[in-house]
């Protein structure tokens, strides 16, 4: 098993311009969601889905897209992107139930000009 | 949603017990407690999480007050490799936040050889 991958590791963006990045995983959980973290500081929930076809808001979701067409995928799309969005995003997965563990992907590097 | 105080930071010699506590003195009965550590430069992994009793894995045990306002992740024997930041996390078993974990900045442990 691969777990959770995110690609890319690193990105550097110039301030108005889009991009998706993406999170996969291969163990077959219904669960995923995207976190940002910021310098010193824990996560915060971007946008989570419970299912294929299913997405919600987190806490900071502005700026942000997300869609779930398979239960593998989960990509984070960024609409326009802003010297705030500047942050290490994370993506995880779990089997759904609130007890269940959450499984981090390795992260993405985000750098907006 | 309840929330959880860490201390910023604590400190241990290798080889040594550590006790990091967690206070949640506005935690529901359908709250469960959660702890994840983040190594440096690394997504988050799971430690641990109980409801109302005590719990052992691999990796540490969780102690629960028993009215539950407060619980202490143990380390038994710290490594280099347990230098990380721990977050203690409420998450609820269903309703609208299923599987929503919600990140403070967490303690920032350091184990010195």
């Amino acid at each position: 098993n691969a777990g959770v991958t995110q690609t890319p590791k690193f990105q550097v963006l110039k301030t108005g311009q889009s991009m998706t990045l993406q999170c996969a995983q291969d163990m077959n959980h219904e669960y995923m969601s995207w976190y940002r973290q910021d310098p010193g500081m824990g996560l915060r929930l971007i946008h989570y889905s419970v299912g294929a076809g299913i997405t919600d808001q987190g806490e900071v979701p502005n700026g942000y897209n997300v869609s779930r067409s398979t239960t593998e995928d989960f990509p984070l799309r960024l609409l326009s992107a802003a010297p705030s969005q500047t942050s290490v995003y994370f993506c995880a997965s779990s089997r759904g139930q609130g007890t269940s563990e959450q499984f981090f992907g390795p992260g993405t590097r985000l750098t907006v000009l | 949603d309840a929330k959880t105080t860490q201390p910023n930071s604590m400190e241990s010699n290798e080889e040594e017990p550590v006790h990091l506590p967690c206070n949640h003195s506005t935690i529901s009965g359908t709250d469960y407690i959660h702890w994840y550590r983040q190594l440096p430069s690394q997504g988050p992994e799971y430690v641990i999480h109980g409801l109302t009793s005590n719990v052992n894995n691999r990796m540490a045990s969780l102690a629960i007050a028993e009215d539950r306002k407060s619980s202490t992740l143990i380390l038994h024997r710290a490594t280099l490799r347990d230098a990380a930041v721990y977050y203690c996390i409420l998450s609820k078993d269903r309703g609208s936040t299923l599987g929503r974990l919600y990140f403070g900045r967490g303690t920032q442990l350091t184990v010195w050889p």
